[in-house]
């Protein structure tokens, strides 16, 4: 079955380190997207790719660092230097711009809480 | 600055029509979304009108109004399933998706 995959579900770390959130697609998309979901704010885009080998700064892009080695893979860090990375994280995939409806396609989520 | 407005919460009867307004000011246009979201989960698409007009699909219709930077989703024959988040996103002129935070509707027996 094609889909985005996010792993894992839940993530607990302590305040300080740095973790990597996992999404991995097969539907064959080149543009890959992460964003930050808060309660009662709609997704703020982080980082986003439209190809291999390159990505581009979101909005709130400070304290997160990305990488796109393959078209299947967009994982995202979140660094000790992002002050308040309690959040559900969500990753998303699309044909390229211009190339279609650009319809976002969404994996589970990941819902990281840092104590 | 761009800004997309939706209510925060509605509440409707199980059987019923509800109808969730979206208002949008954003540099360019090439397009309006509306995604579901139930708690917990990821946004699901429902449905894309770059077009104005009403576009149907099922119990779920959408409408685009680009003059008036106005759509709206309309859920018909409500069910408790369809109680959850429902985020309306436009493409800009930069092709970048902008969010609404997102209506939440409260189904009630």
């Amino acid at each position: 079955d094609g889909g985005i995959t996010q792993s894992p579900k839940y993530l607990f770390r302590k305040e300080g380190q740095n973790v990597t959130l996992s999404c991995e697609q097969n539907l064959n998309h080149d543009a890959m997207y992460w964003y930050r979901q808060d309660p009662g704010q709609g997704l703020r885009l982080i980082y986003y790719s439209q190809i291999v080998n390159d990505f581009q700064k979101g909005d709130i892009a400070e304290g997160y660092s990305v990488s796109r080695e393959k078209k299947e893979s967009f994982p995202l860090t979140v660094t000790s230097a992002q002050k308040n990375p309690t959040a559900f994280y969500l990753c998303a995939s699309s044909i390229p711009r211009g190339g279609g409806t650009d319809t976002q396609y969404f994996g589970p989520g990941t819902r990281l809480t840092v104590l | 600055g761009q800004n997309i407005d939706q209510p925060t919460e509605m509440t409707a009867t199980e059987g019923a029509i509800v109808q969730i307004n979206c208002t949008y000011q954003t540099s360019g246009f090439n397009g309006l979304f509306w995604y579901q979201q139930h708690a917990g989960e990821a946004p699901t698409f429902l449905s894309y009108n770059v077009l104005d007009g009403l576009e149907e699909k099922g119990r779920f219709s959408s409408f685009l109004s680009r003059s008036k930077g106005y759509s709206y989703l309309l859920l018909k024959e409500l069910q408790m399933k369809d109680s959850a988040s429902y985020l309306c996103a436009v493409l800009d002129s930069n092709y970048q998706l902008i969010w609404g935070a997102g209506t939440k509707l409260i189904i009630k027996p």
